[in-house]
């Protein structure tokens, strides 16, 4: 089954380290996407991405970086800059060229930074 | 600016008991889609709907049924006969930009509960 895969659920980083967390799609689709949710906030863009090898800021950029090297993959850094890591990752996709096309999200990483 | 306002935070009801969850909305674009997300516990989010802004025909899938108003700018959710399945967090979006589809304003989000 098609699908978008985000590992690892659970993740647990001290403060001041880089972390890197996974997304890869199966669904053949060109734009990904990273949002991150946090309690009462609903969801916020960070980073997309409608092709390969390019990418675009979403709303809260800083302290994030990704990569787009391959269509299947779309990788989000954590970089020590972020100031308040701590928050459910989701990364998700969808057809470009349909303006009406629905956004598949994967299950989520929950990152915890202490 | 984009907004989405779901006022809701949590609703609790007993099973079998209607539920309608609020969404308001302010957009300056004349073409624009609506959308709804479930969001059980798993985290995963699921679609359910979506509505584009020259379309405001109501809908029923089921037991869910939307409600699109352009004048009040509103896309109301009513779940009928709830079951504790249903419980979940549910969000309204909202399309913005034109550069890429998946730009989406989300609401805060509404916490269904249903208890047996």
């Amino acid at each position: 089954d098609g699908g978008i895969t985000q590992s690892p659920k659970y993740l647990f980083r001290k403060e001041g380290q880089n972390v890197t967390l996974s997304c890869e799609q199966n669904l053949n689709h060109d734009a990904m996407y990273w949002y991150r949710q946090d309690p009462g906030q609903g969801l916020r863009l960070i980073y997309y991405s409608q092709i390969v090898n390019d990418f675009q800021k979403g709303d809260i950029a800083e302290g994030y970086s990704v990569s787009r090297e391959k269509k299947e993959s779309f990788p989000l850094t954590v970089t020590s800059a972020q100031k308040n890591p701590t928050a459910f990752y989701l990364c998700a996709s969808s057809p470009s060229d349909r303006r009406d096309s629905p956004l598949h999200f994967g299950n989520g990483t929950r990152l915890t930074v202490t | 600016a984009q907004k989405v306002t779901q006022a809701q935070t949590e609703i609790s009801v007993v099973e079998k008991e209607d539920v309608t969850l609020d969404c308001v909305y302010e957009t300056r674009d004349t073409t624009y889609y609506l959308f709804w997300y479930k969001q059980p516990p798993s985290g995963e989010l699921v679609f359910l709907i979506r509505r584009n802004s020259f379309d405001e025909q109501n809908e029923i899938s089921g037991r869910y049924s939307w409600n699109f108003q352009k004048s009040t700018s509103s896309f109301n959710f009513t779940i009928t006969a709830s079951q504790v399945v249903d419980s979940a967090v549910y969000f309204c979006a909202l399309s913005k930009g034109t550069d890429s589809w998946g730009k989406l304003q989300f609401g805060a989000g509404t916490q269904v509960v249903v208890t047996p």
